[in-house]
C-alpha cells in the first residue's frame, strides 16, 4: 500500500493562477480531509468528504473548492491565487472503523508558495 | 478564547531529559484525545491517543487526559534525538468528529 500520495510535492504560482492539488489513498477509506499547515500555526480544516459525491466545508474553505466522485480521489482546487493561500497542505483519510484509535492517515505534503 | 491552546515552543532538552508536552481546551464535550508527531517536510503521524480521563503508557511515552481541568499531557522518558519533531495534540467530541489540532510544540533532544 502506498497509503495517502499527493503531487505534486512543490509548487509556485502568481497571483491569479490555478491549479489543483492532488489526492489519493489505496487503503479504500470513505473520509478524506484536507488541511492547510502555515508556520506555528497547527492544521486547519479546508474540506472533508464522509465518501464519493460528498462534500463539506472545514474551518478555512475560502477560496478553495473540491469535488469526491471516486473513493480513491480527493482534489483540491485554487481558483484565483493569493499570497494568502501561501502554505504546507495536507490531505489525509481514514476509514469508517469506530472507536478512538480512528486514526487520520496523512499524505507527505504540498508546499504551495504564491508569488 | 481558542478550542486548543498549545506552546509552539521550541523546547530544547539534552538527550535523556524528561519531556513534558500539553495542551488546554475549552470545550467540555471533547472525548477522544490524540498526540500527533511531525518529523520536518513530512506529514503527521498518529503517536498515542486517549479516550476520556485517565493515563495511556506506550514504552517511554505516557498520555494523560485531565478532563476536570481540561487539560492534557505527553510524557516523554530518556528523551532521544530521533524524538525531535513537532508534536500536535488534537481533540475531538465523536468518534466520527473532525480532529481539532492545537498549533504543535517543536521539540529538540541533543546529543
Amino acid at each position: 500500500n502506498a497509503g495517502v500520495t499527493q503531487t505534486p510535492k512543490f509548487r509556485i504560482l502568481k497571483i491569479g493562477q490555478s491549479m489543483t492539488l492532488q489526492c489519493t489513498q489505496d487503503m479504500n477509506h470513505n473520509y478524506m480531509y484536507w488541511y492547510r499547515q502555515d508556520p506555528g500555526m497547527g492544521l486547519k480544516l479546508i474540506y472533508y468528504s464522509v465518501g464519493a459525491g460528498i462534500t463539506d466545508k472545514g474551518e478555512v474553505p475560502n477560496g478553495y473548492n473540491v469535488s469526491r466522485s471516486t473513493t480513491e480521489d480527493f482534489p483540491l482546487r485554487l481558483e484565483l491565487a493569493a499570497p494568502s493561500q501561501t502554505s504546507v497542505y495536507f490531505c489525509a483519510s481514514k476509514g469508517l472503523a469506530g472507536g478512538p484509535s480512528n486514526e487520520q492517515f496523512f499524505g507527505p505534503g504540498t508546499r504551495l508558495t504564491v508569488l | 478564547q481558542k478550542e486548543v491552546e498549545q506552546d509552539p515552543g521550541p523546547l530544547s532538552v539534552p538527550e535523556g531529559a524528561i519531556v513534558s508536552l500539553n495542551c488546554t481546551y475549552s470545550n467540555s464535550a471533547f472525548q477522544y484525545f490524540m498526540w500527533y508527531r511531525q518529523y520536518s517536510r513530512k506529514g503527521p503521524e498518529l503517536l498515542m491517543y486517549t479516550y476520556s480521563s485517565g493515563n495511556k503508557e506506550d514504552g517511554r511515552f505516557t498520555a494523560q487526559v485531565d478532563k476536570s481541568s481540561k487539560y492534557i499531557s505527553l510524557f516523554i522518558r530518556d528523551s532521544q534525538p530521533s524524538d525531535s519533531a513537532t508534536y500536535l495534540c488534537a481533540m475531538k467530541e465523536g468518534s466520527q468528529g473532525n480532529l481539532i489540532f492545537g498549533k504543535g510544540t517543536k521539540l529538540s533532544v541533543k546529543p
